[in-house]
């Protein structure tokens, strides 16, 4: 079963504007962390934002935030005021909280283009 | 601060042959994974360091895959025979290995080619 669903392979926006990437996830731990990357087509991962299971509050970071819904397992991306340089690969990621499991487990990713 | 470094950052080889890819990560980062990358399967994670040890090897697809990490530092995934579908970019990444959020942070990088 997929563990983390991404439903949109590409999305387009335009500068200025906000988006909203989906990612909704499976898990029976009530542990666990959520987190997106972004991948420019040079292909490095670059981390974004974080949101462990227990934070009451959604996180933001910058124009980034997350929109967290634990009941519906959903951990959506928000990115406000969209620029060009946001064109990329967005992959939502989860890590189970069982003891010695630090591995990620990656969604498929949407790609976003940003037009002018 | 350096971040994750791999090497090399391309890598073409013939079926059958052995390559070993190289991870150096940041400074102080006690644990370290490697993940690959292809157009078929995504991202999927392979292993991971804890310091020198290797708690979790669940994700080497076969007994062809190996990995050490020497003086909790740099890490080498080795492929052995290596076939067409190793074809893929191999991502190293190395965090804190704290409890909680722990991000991991990514290098660029290998991109395996078998012919």
């Amino acid at each position: 079963a997929q563990k983390i669903t991404q439903t949109q392979p590409g999305m387009f926006v335009q500068e200025k504007e906000a988006v909203t990437l989906d990612c909704t996830y499976d898990t029976s731990d009530q542990s666990y962390g959520l987190f997106w990357y972004k991948q420019p087509s040079s292909g490095e991962m670059i981390f974004l934002i974080y949101q462990g299971s227990y934070d009451e509050q959604n996180a933001t970071e910058g124009r980034y935030s997350l929109n967290f819904q634990k009941a519906r397992k959903s951990a959506n991306l928000v990115i406000s005021a969209s620029q060009l340089g946001d064109s990329a690969m967005y992959f939502c990621a989860m890590r189970e909280a069982r003891a010695g499991r630090r591995a990620l487990t990656f969604g498929s990713g949407t790609r976003l283009q940003v037009q002018p | 601060g350096a971040g994750v470094s791999q090497s090399p950052s391309n890598k073409v080889t013939e079926k059958g042959k052995d390559v070993e890819l190289r991870c150096d990560p940041i400074s102080g980062h006690t644990a370290l994974y490697w993940y690959r990358q292809s157009l078929g399967q995504g991202l999927e994670f392979l292993i991971y360091f804890q310091g020198n040890s290797a708690p979790d090897k669940s994700g080497l697809p076969s007994d062809r895959f190996s990995a050490e990490r020497t003086g909790g530092s740099v890490s080498t995934l080795t492929i052995q025979r290596t076939q067409q579908e190793d074809s893929a970019v191999y991502l190293c990444a190395s965090s804190l290995g704290l409890a909680g959020q722990d991000t991991q942070y990514f290098g660029p990088g290998t991109r395996l080619t078998v012919l």
